[in-house]
Order: structure tokens, then sequence, then C-alpha cells
């Protein structure tokens, strides 16, 4: 099957430092990426839409300058989360689909821990 | 906007036994995908199994399968033969197949512990 990869996995920051995230589709084309946030034993939030060589499309109440976006290549999505803050410590989550568009593959998650 | 609705917030099976997780949308489109995603404590989201709208005929994945009733809007899956590794949250979602965007809704989940 698709796999997709998120590094880090781990990261605990400073408040106030900036976080980049990457998440990489191995063996398959992604057209669009997808960013959610899942805090502890709830749904996935979806944050931003991203597809290959375009702006990001943020959901309501996603700040995207807090949250900067790029989907550089058909491989390769980042989410940046910028001076980060105690509240935005989260469980991050990309997910990839490629050309046949009905299914989502998703990375291994990326727990942020800002102190 | 589409809804999913997982009314089970817990459910519990004992190893071999079988168990139905349940899940009901909303939507007024005829042409759509119907996913379960599992997550264990890994907390790694991994595709379960899939229905298309336009398929009578209900998905199965080995142990896994679906009770696809369109009309009822109702998309349940039975675990059979539960073993120890299928403890994890399930997560039903809902994607349109219309109007290009392709984004999936998802329940709230539910959790499922099976015991030895």
């Amino acid at each position: 099957g698709a796999v997709v990869s998120q590094h880090p996995s781990w990261v605990i920051c400073k408040s106030g430092t900036s976080v980049k995230i990457e998440c990489r589709s191995l063996d398959f084309q992604a057209t669009t990426m997808f960013w959610y946030r899942q805090f502890p034993k709830q749904s996935l939030m979806l944050m931003a839409t991203s597809n290959e060589g375009s702006k990001a499309t943020y959901e309501q109440g996603v700040e995207k300058d807090k949250f900067l976006i790029n989907h550089a290549s058909l491989t390769l999505s980042t989410l940046t989360v910028t001076s980060a803050h105690p509240e935005d410590s989260s469980f991050y989550i990309c997910s990839a689909r490629g050309r046949l568009a009905e299914t989502q593959y998703f990375g291994p998650g990326t727990r942020l821990l800002v102190l | 906007a589409q809804t999913v609705t997982q009314s089970q917030p817990e459910m519990s099976v004992q190893e071999a036994e079988t168990v139905t997780l349940s899940c009901t949308y909303d939507t007024s489109e005829n042409n759509y995908y119907l996913f379960w995603y599992k997550q264990p404590p890994s907390r790694q989201m991994i595709l379960v199994i899939r229905q298309e709208a336009y398929k009578q005929q209900n998905a199965t994945e080995n142990r896994f399968s679906v009770n696809f009733q369109k009309a009822a809007k109702s998309f349940s899956l039975k675990i059979s033969d539960s073993q120890l590794g299928d403890t994890a949250m399930y997560f039903c979602a809902f994607m349109s197949a219309s109007g290009g965007s392709y984004i999936p809704t998802f329940g709230r989940g539910t959790s499922l512990i099976v015991h030895p």
C-alpha cells in the first residue's frame, strides 16, 4: 500500500520558536496533502488542504500566518508552526492523496510539545 | 454539510468474538465514499475498509466487513474473530465524490478494547 512518512515524530521546543514538520509520500505522487490536528481522545480536525504548486486552503479558524503550509513538490509538504506557544502543543497528522482521489493515506503523526 | 455520527464512544469485546461498530451519516448526495480507519495506540491512522456508494455489495477485508445500508445512511463495521491487536480507536469517514474537493468528514470515533 501507499506509504506516507512524517518527520520528526516527536519535537519539544521553547515558546516563541518555529517548528517545521515534513510530510512525504514515499511511493506515489501526492497531488493533494492534508494537515490535521488531533487532541487526546478526539477526532481529527482538518487544518488545511494543499495542492502541489498552489497555496493551501485553510479551514475556518486556522491562522494561515501561524501555520505555514508549503506543498512544493508531488512528494513533499511542510507545516511550519511559527512562534509556537504552549497551546499549539498537539498531535499533528498529515495525509496524502494521489491521482486516484478516493483514498487518503496517513503519516504516523508528529507530537509537538511547546514549553 | 455532511455529518458523520458514531454513537458508541466505547465498546469492548472478548478475544475471538464478533463486534459491530455503528456509523450513520447525513448527506443529500448520491455519489460518495465511506471509510473505516483504525488508530491504534501508536496513533498511526490505518485504512481498514472502503465502500463506494454506487456498489451494492458490502466491502470485505479479511475479518472486517461492512453493512452498508444506503437508504438508511448507515455504514457499520463488523470485526469477526476479534484479536488483541484490534484494540484501537475506529473512525468512520464520509467523502463526497462530487465537486472535486474529496475532503473526508470524520466521526468522533469509537474506542474498541479487545479483552483476552
